[in-house]
């Protein structure tokens, strides 16, 4: 079964960075847009951006640009998602979410709180 | 981008009752290529990621009880919960697939009354 399971729930300090890793299985890893999401708390959803495993195609939100890299393994199946220059607007729930056209599966999500 | 809104931000109704949320686009949503409508709903109760219910603006998720339904075309969609039930109180989010940016809408947050 299609499986997002993540890692790399942190504290950070303002202008630190933080890289959170979604391992993906149960699935052809290089046929699906991954895309990342985030929640801050209490607050609704807002889409960061995409990455295409199969060859490493990116795009991002405009308010993240500069500011985020996505990258993916295709070996280890995990694609990752890196955020830097941190401030309290970026306290949130991040989650990594399979497109298969809409979003099916999504990951459990982690919470980054910056402080 | 386009921008995504829903009515009301927040509901309440009686168990057993119908609870309606509308949502609304900025552009059509309506894909050319297959006639479907890049329109999906997601339920999202605390603590837990969103979970979808219904893709195309109306095909139900397999595993989603048949109470769930989405209907509307081109701006304007609805879900539409036939009989609420204790365990549906939880958030909804209107998303759209259609192109750039995949936008939200607010969300509603649905009560039992």
């Amino acid at each position: 079964q299609v499986q997002l399971v993540q890692s790399g729930a942190d504290v950070k300090k303002p202008g630190a960075s933080v890289k959170i890793s979604c391992k993906a299985s149960g699935y052809t890893f290089t046929t699906y847009y991954m895309h990342w999401v985030r929640q801050a708390p209490g607050l609704g959803l807002e889409w960061m951006g995409w990455i295409f495993p199969k060859n490493g195609d990116t795009n991002f939100a405009q308010k993240f640009q500069g500011r985020v890299t996505m990258t993916s393994d295709t070996s280890t199946t995990t694609v990752y998602m890196e955020l830097s220059r941190l401030t309290s607007d970026d306290t949130a729930v991040y989650y990594c979410v399979r497109e298969n056209w809409y979003y099916d599966y999504w990951g459990q999500g982690i919470l980054v709180t910056v402080s | 981008d386009i921008v995504m809104t829903q009515s009301p931000d927040s509901l309440a109704v009686s168990l057993g009752e119908r609870a309606t949320i509308n949502c609304k686009s900025s552009q059509s949503l309506l894909y050319s290529s297959n006639n479907k409508n890049s329109l999906a709903w997601f339920q999202q109760k605390p603590g837990q990621p969103p979970k979808v219910l219904i893709y195309w603006a109306s095909t139900r998720e397999s595993g989603v009880p048949d109470r769930f339904s989405g209907s509307g075309s081109g701006t304007d969609f609805t879900l539409t919960i036939s009989s609420l039930q204790a365990e549906d109180v939880a958030v909804y989010y209107c998303q759209q697939y259609y192109s750039g940016p995949r936008t939200f809408g607010q969300g509603t947050k649905l009560e039992i009354k």
